[in-house]
């Protein structure tokens, strides 16, 4: 079954440049989530997109943005990198199921992620 | 808002002996429960999950879960663990419907000795 896909799997950057990540959702998938995993930490929320609107946001720096598109891939784009913006970042995408009176679950599946090396 | 409290940071245990790992939540809503489990230099691997019913979650690798709305936790089991479980544990909450977050806990390492 296709997974959600992440690229790059490996960035090294160095302090103050951009960077982009691309996340590409399971077929049909219509959300999609970024996480930002630190050396030793969980996983944190950044943001998330719903049909290519903004659906939510977490702990995400002014320095980064990100979009859905059409085609429902997402990239999040991070600019003025920092040594602290070195993480593991993960993409997840879920479908989004209505159901009338009843609780909708929509599980995320998660990418393999972006490991950002920022020197 | 959700949140999880992982109580352990690092759990040793012997190769072939039973292991717990604890998870407290905390929630005004209703909520999903999740554990996944994250090997060295890789990605997040979804053991299993609660979202109603059953109160006992049986999950893959041999794992299971009990969900207990009284204690507020989602304790991770397994009656004997091999050295490939060797990795790290979060817990993990959403709120129920619609495009929700997931707020991980901080992780358990599970060291398993040989």
């Amino acid at each position: 079954a296709a997974g959600v896909i992440q690229s790059p799997r490996h960035l090294i950057k160095e302090k103050r440049e951009t960077a982009t990540l691309k996340c590409y959702p399971i077929p049909r998938h219509d959300t999609v989530y970024w996480y930002q995993q630190g050396p030793g930490q969980d996983p944190q929320f950044l943001i998330s997109f719903y049909e290519k609107m903004q659906s939510d946001k977490g702990s995400i720096p002014d320095r980064f943005s990100a979009q859905q598109f059409s085609d429902y891939h997402s990239e999040l784009n991070m600019s003025s990198l920092e040594l602290g913006d070195s993480a593991l970042y993960f993409c997840a995408s879920s479908l989004y199921v209505r159901t009338s009176g009843r609780r909708a679950y929509n599980e995320q599946f998660f990418g393999p992620g972006t490991r950002l090396t920022v020197l | 808002a959700q949140s999880v409290t992982q109580l352990d940071s690092q759990v040793p245990v012997f190769e072939e002996a039973p292991v717990e790992l604890r998870c407290n939540y905390s929630s005004s809503v209703s909520v999903y429960l999740f554990w996944y489990v994250q090997y060295p230099n890789q990605g997040l691997q979804l053991l299993l999950k609660y979202l109603s019913g059953s109160t006992l979650v049986k999950g893959i690798n041999g794992f299971e879960a009990e969900f207990n709305k009284s204690q507020t936790s989602f304790h991770l089991r397994k009656p004997s663990v091999h050295i490939s479980d060797t990795a790290e544990y979060f817990c993990a909450v959403s709120g129920s419907g619609g495009y929700q977050k997931v707020t991980f806990g901080i992780g358990t390492k599970l060291q398993v000795i040989p």
